[in-house]
């Protein structure tokens, strides 16, 4: 049973370009996490989504970075226009469609190293 | 909103010895604390969660207690050895309409030394 993926593992970007980061859940996972690591720093909540559907968005900056969670295919967390400050290690989380607090561990990917020059 | 405080920023033990990273939390309903470890430019990998609803849990060298009066809740690792030297993250989230928002502290960088 593959664990969730991500890619690509490292990504470099000039400023003003876009970067598009992909997520694959683990099997029979259809709820997806998307997280910002600065460096030296902890993990950051941005998104939360199901298949189609964004949940919770509250740690999305306002501008230039959406989130989809199409019904076919991977996550994408998408970052237009970049700039220096978005150089980050971004990983995301899949857990199970369950309801119960029990079922609700998150298991994170290998995450993508975004560059900004 | 939720805001979670990890102390020590590093902890450097002798192998053999005990090791404790402290977290306190500010919502008090939160409800699920798992814990991570992040090895350099690796993912951070779940290494033992506990719910509000027990105070103590433990998996071999490693045991996670909570104080839901005090809203904190501490990582022990006993025996420590070398390859326990990692990053290590607590988090605090509420289960709500179905789904964790994790809120993690900054980090204790743990090293072991032979």
């Amino acid at each position: 049973n593959a664990g969730v993926m991500q890619n690509p593992r490292h990504l470099v970007r000039r400023r003003g370009q876009e970067a598009r980061l992909r997520c694959s859940p683990m099997k029979g996972h259809s709820h997806v996490y998307w997280y910002r690591q600065l460096p030296e720093e902890g993990l950051k909540f941005m998104v939360y989504l199901q298949k189609e559907n964004i949940i919770d968005e509250s740690g999305m900056p306002k501008e230039r970075f959406s989130a989809e969670f199409p019904k076919e295919g991977p996550s994408i967390l998408r970052i237009q226009q970049v700039v220096r400050g978005d150089s980050a290690a971004y990983f995301c989380a899949s857990s199970p469609p369950n309801r119960a607090l029990e079922d609700e561990t998150q298991y994170f990917g290998p995450g993508t190293r975004l560059l900004v020059l | 909103g939720e805001n979670v405080e990890q102390h020590p920023s590093t902890l450097s033990v002798q192998e053999g010895d005990s090791a404790v990273i402290k977290c306190t939390y500010s919502d008090s309903a939160s409800n699920y604390f798992p814990w991570y470890k992040q090895e350099l430019g690796k993912r951070p990998q779940l290494i033992i969660d506990i719910r509000s609803n027990v105070g103590e849990k433990k998996d071999q060298r490693i045991a996670v207690t909570l104080n839901k009066t005090a809203k904190h809740f501490s990582l022990h690792i006993t025996e420590t050895q070398p390859e326990d030297s990692a990053v290590y993250f607590c988090a605090a989230s509420m289960f709500s309409g179905g789904y964790n928002k994790l809120i993690f502290g900054a980090g204790t960088r743990l090293a072991v030394h032979p």
